[in-house]
């Protein structure tokens, strides 16, 4: 695997609690992003960065903020857990801009209660 | 009409025969096209990209694109059960349109001995 990892690798929660989500790199990447899969709709874009500090919205981001003051490190924090954030989250990294030639971390398996 | 569209399958083959995974999409400017292969549990695994019209061998694999009719598939010949995996479509949309890559929901490859 590409130097990516995701910590926890699952978690359970309960409803109306904050949840932090980490991906940590040492391939020195630029773009980082963070992806929900769910069946039925496949691979979705939360939100990504292109730099220590510069993030951006990805198509589904309510609910979700995300902060990288490292380049290594992007965090994915959901303020406010629901049900229909019951996902497995995947952070990938990539050298080129639109996530092209992603390499994925291994996921983390979400479910709130 | 979804911007990456892909058969769910099953799609069941039999050893040694050729596997067709096939995806449309439907932005005209999209200019990168990239499959990734999903074991059961697992992360995405880029294993093809192609960017120009036509076909790219890798091995086993075989990845056209046809723009015109917005149109890209993937083949693997000598299909082994160790194929057997859901294969992930993703488009990188044209400028001016999100600039990101976009995923389909999957086709799931089923090698049977």
């Amino acid at each position: 695997d590409a130097g990516i990892t995701q910590s926890p690798r699952h978690k359970v929660t309960e409803t109306g609690t904050p949840v932090t989500l980490r991906c940590h790199q040492t391939e020195n990447h630029r773009y980082m992003y963070w992806y929900r899969q769910d069946p039925g709709h496949g691979l979705r874009l939360i939100h990504y960065s292109y730099g220590v500090k510069d993030t951006d919205k990805g198509e589904v981001s309510d609910g979700y903020s995300v902060s990288r003051s490292k380049t290594e490190d992007f965090l994915l924090t959901l303020e406010s857990a629901t049900s229909s954030q019951t996902s497995v989250y995947f952070c990938a990294i990539s050298d080129e801009t639109g996530g092209e030639k992603a390499f994925f971390g291994q996921g983390t398996r979400l479910t709130v209660v | 009409q979804k911007e990456v569209e892909q058969n769910s399958g099953p799609l069941s083959v039999p050893e040694g025969a050729i596997a067709s995974l096939n995806c449309t999409y439907s932005d005209r400017g999209s200019q990168s096209f990239f499959w990734y292969r999903q074991y059961s549990g697992k992360s995405p695994e880029l294993i093809m990209f192609i960017y120009s019209n036509g076909d790219k061998e890798d091995g086993r694999f075989t990845a056209q694109l046809n723009k015109a009719s917005q149109y890209v598939s993937l083949l693997i010949r000598d299909s082994q059960p160790s194929d057997s995996a859901t294969y992930l479509c993703a488009v990188k949309l044209g400028p001016g349109n999100t600039d990101k890559l976009i995923f389909g929901t999957g086709t799931r490859l089923q090698v049977f001995p």
